[in-house]
């Protein structure tokens, strides 16, 4: 695997489900962010973690959690979304903290039923 | 103030043809101007940058021009080619405080160019 790799590519879940997204990054970065993409509008920056540490939570709802075991992966645990949650979550990963040229994943489609 | 506005929201080019993008911004920090190509399925790739000291960039047949004091820079692909239809985001970034390299993109630009 080369890059930044997301898994699932897809998911829906129910209100009440609990379910997590991974990130893995193939490149030897030392930062990590999450992103959320909805139509028509700009990327959100959701968290981003900086050698493991979280550096920033851009006043994201408790119902995501995100997870940073070592500089090379990362989660976004989700528990009793809102359907306003659908979207596509993007994990990237940069070389220096909060770096101007971030390396992007394919993206989770998550939908929220 | 931390906004970056993109226009326009979709653009139809014949192959061959020019494409412009436009993006304005408010913040003077800002002080880091990329571009991102996404294609549909993938995520975002840095596709070229410029910083506020130079006016002109080219990379191949992407050039951004940036006009300081107006606080706007742009994207031009020329000869563009239906391989080049994509979203674009432009986006912006900053040196100091607290906000410190974080990426603030625009709207996206969805371009289809017809063969």
């Amino acid at each position: 695997e080369t890059g930044v790799t997301q898994t699932p590519r897809h998911l829906v879940m129910g209100m009440t489900n609990k379910k997590s997204l991974k990130c893995e990054q193939h490149l030897g970065h030392n930062a990590m962010y999450w992103y959320k993409q909805s139509a028509k509008k700009p990327l959100e920056l959701m968290f981003v973690y900086n050698f493991k540490e979280q550096t920033e939570n851009n006043s994201v709802p408790s119902r995501f959690s995100p997870e940073c075991p070592n500089s090379s992966h990362l989660f976004l645990h989700l528990h009793t979304l809102q359907p306003e949650d659908s979207a596509l979550y993007l994990c990237a990963s940069s070389p220096v903290p909060i770096s101007y040229e971030q390396y992007f994943g394919p993206g989770t489609r998550l939908t929220v039923t | 103030q931390q906004q970056v506005k993109q226009s326009p929201q979709s653009l139809i080019v014949q192959k061959g043809g020019i494409s412009i993008i436009n993006c304005a911004y408010e913040n003077t920090a800002f002080d880091y101007f990329p571009w991102y190509q996404q294609f549909p399925g993938k995520g975002p790739a840095l596709l070229i940058a410029i910083r506020p000291d130079v006016s002109e960039k080219k990379e191949g047949r992407f050039t951004i021009s940036f006009n300081k004091s107006a606080k706007q820079f742009s994207l031009h692909i020329m000869d563009s080619q239906p391989g080049d239809s994509a979203t674009y985001f432009c986006a912006a970034s900053m040196h100091g405080g607290t906000s410190y390299g974080k990426l603030t993109f625009g709207q996206g630009t969805i371009l289809t160019v017809h063969p």
